[in-house]
């Protein structure tokens, strides 16, 4: 069964440093989200992408958070510098495409920030 | 702006006995509402959607959920639940813009 790839499943890092994350989707998949879920609550959405544009990315702090989905396949997902409050999991989803259909994620990058 | 509530953060039930999670949404426009499941340090898994037609919806693993769109709540369901279920569940809706949101998470126990 086709999954969404992640990596590193684990993360630890010192605040001010930088760290990437990577998202490869469903083939197939045009539309890619990233989502950022703290401990004990619901995920929220940081980026969405269609094809290789972003759609959506008002909540991402853009002063520390970028990413890009260069050809429209795989994302890249960085933080620099980070910071304490970065600590969460980084999730990764995609879809067939913006309509009604149900997002598959991945299992996840958990960052902690020392 | 669209939202989603899980007023319990816990639920507890026996093996065995039926179970309800409850979730309702606010949204302009045609609601089409989703439950994930999410087994510590993993990713989601989709369990069921609704998008429209039949009420009542079946998913995986023996779950259901009704839509209730006079009282806007989408709660999941199982006729009898196992120790295996216990896990963190979430509700989400998705817009016409198609963002999906998602509540904050109701944590499924069950007792053997």
């Amino acid at each position: 069964e086709a999954e969404v790839a992640q990596s590193p499943r684990y993360k630890i890092t010192e605040k001010s440093q930088a760290v990437a994350f990577w998202c490869d989707p469903i083939s197939g998949h045009a539309t890619l989200y990233w989502y950022r879920q703290i401990l004990g609550q619901g995920p929220e959405l940081l980026v969405q992408f269609q094809d290789e544009s972003v759609v959506d990315d008002s909540q991402l702090p853009k002063d520390r958070f970028s990413a890009e989905r260069l050809k429209g396949v795989d994302s890249t997902l960085k933080i620099q510098p980070a910071e304490l409050g970065d600590s969460a999991m980084y999730l990764c989803a995609s879809s067939f495409n913006r309509g009604t259909g149900e997002l598959f994620f991945g299992e996840g990058s958990r960052l902690t920030v020392l | 702006a669209q939202s989603v509530a899980q007023p319990e953060d816990q639920v507890n039930v026996a093996e065995g006995n039926p179970l309800t999670v409850k979730c309702t949404y606010s949204v302009s426009g045609n609601p089409y509402l989703f439950w994930y499941v999410q087994y510590p340090n993993r990713g989601l898994q989709f369990l069921l959607k609704y998008i429209t037609g039949d009420n009542l919806v079946k998913g995986s693993y023996g779950f259901e959920a009704e839509f209730n769109k006079s009282q806007t709540s989408f709660h999941l369901k199982k006729p009898s639940a196992l120790v295996s279920d216990s896990a963190l569940y979430f509700c989400a809706v998705r817009d016409a813009g198609n963002m999906l949101t998602f509540g904050g998470g109701t944590r499924l126990m069950v007792k053997p």
